[in-house]
């Protein structure tokens, strides 16, 4: 059975502060995406990693991929208010794709 | 880049009534389209897969006599609802796939339904 397991699935933090999210996948997977939703909106992409090793960023936000390990990991570095949102790993294989649960980000003044 | 969009945006139905979601791909050709269904405070779930041409093909649970899909062209999809309930109140989302970069989808706005 195909799974994805994001952690943790709520967090809040402090302006400033440094976190990570893990994201764990079951099966061998072509590629990871990571999308961030705002409350009532649909998904913007925010990373596609291909391959083992994979690292890109973009502002505050760093994704990486460790196909070995079924891992990625989405880390925000300094956290300002604008990243509160709720982020999702998605692992694609062929052409399914299969959502992890989410991680709700609370980024407090 | 690839745009996809979604109409209606909201839609509020009584009970027993049908409703007709349409997802569009603006700039590309869309050889395949995911339509999802979220609750509140839940991850997206996968209701079926469409493939232009051909029929959809749902996930396990979900009713594809209830829920009409159709992809008549590489740039248009439909979901219907039939004969809604409350419980078929929810947020749809579809996306497309198929565009420059074949690897990606891309998600509409959505469709926030309630049905009443």
């Amino acid at each position: 059975e195909l799974k994805v397991e994001q952690n943790p699935l709520f967090l809040s933090m402090q302006e400033g502060k440094n976190y990570t999210i893990y994201c764990n996948y079951s099966t061998t997977s072509d590629r990871l995406y990571w999308y961030r939703q705002d409350p009532g909106k649909s998904l913007e992409s925010l990373f596609v990693l291909l391959s083992n090793g994979a690292v890109k960023q973009e502002g505050r936000l760093m994704a990486s991929l460790d196909t070995k390990a079924r891992l990625s990991t989405l880390h925000i570095t300094a956290a300002v208010h604008d990243l509160s949102a709720t982020y999702f790993c998605v692992f694609n294989t062929g052409n399914q794709f299969y959502f992890g649960t989410g991680t709700s980000l609370t980024v407090i003044p | 880049g690839a745009v996809v969009s979604q109409h209606p945006s909201w839609v509020i139905c009584k009970s027993g009534t049908s409703v007709k979601i349409e997802c569009r791909s603006l700039d590309f050709q869309a050889t395949t389209m995911f339509w999802y269904r979220q609750f509140p405070k839940q991850s997206l779930m996968l209701m079926a897969t469409s493939n232009e041409g051909s029929k959809a093909t749902y996930e396990q649970g979900v009713e594809k006599d209830k829920f009409l899909i159709n992809h008549a062209s590489l740039t248009l999809s439909t979901l219907t609802v039939t004969s809604a309930h409350p419980e078929d109140s929810s947020f749809y989302i579809c996306s497309a796939g198929g565009a420059k970069n074949s690897y990606e989808q891309y998600f509409g706005p959505g469709t926030r339904l309630t049905v009443t």
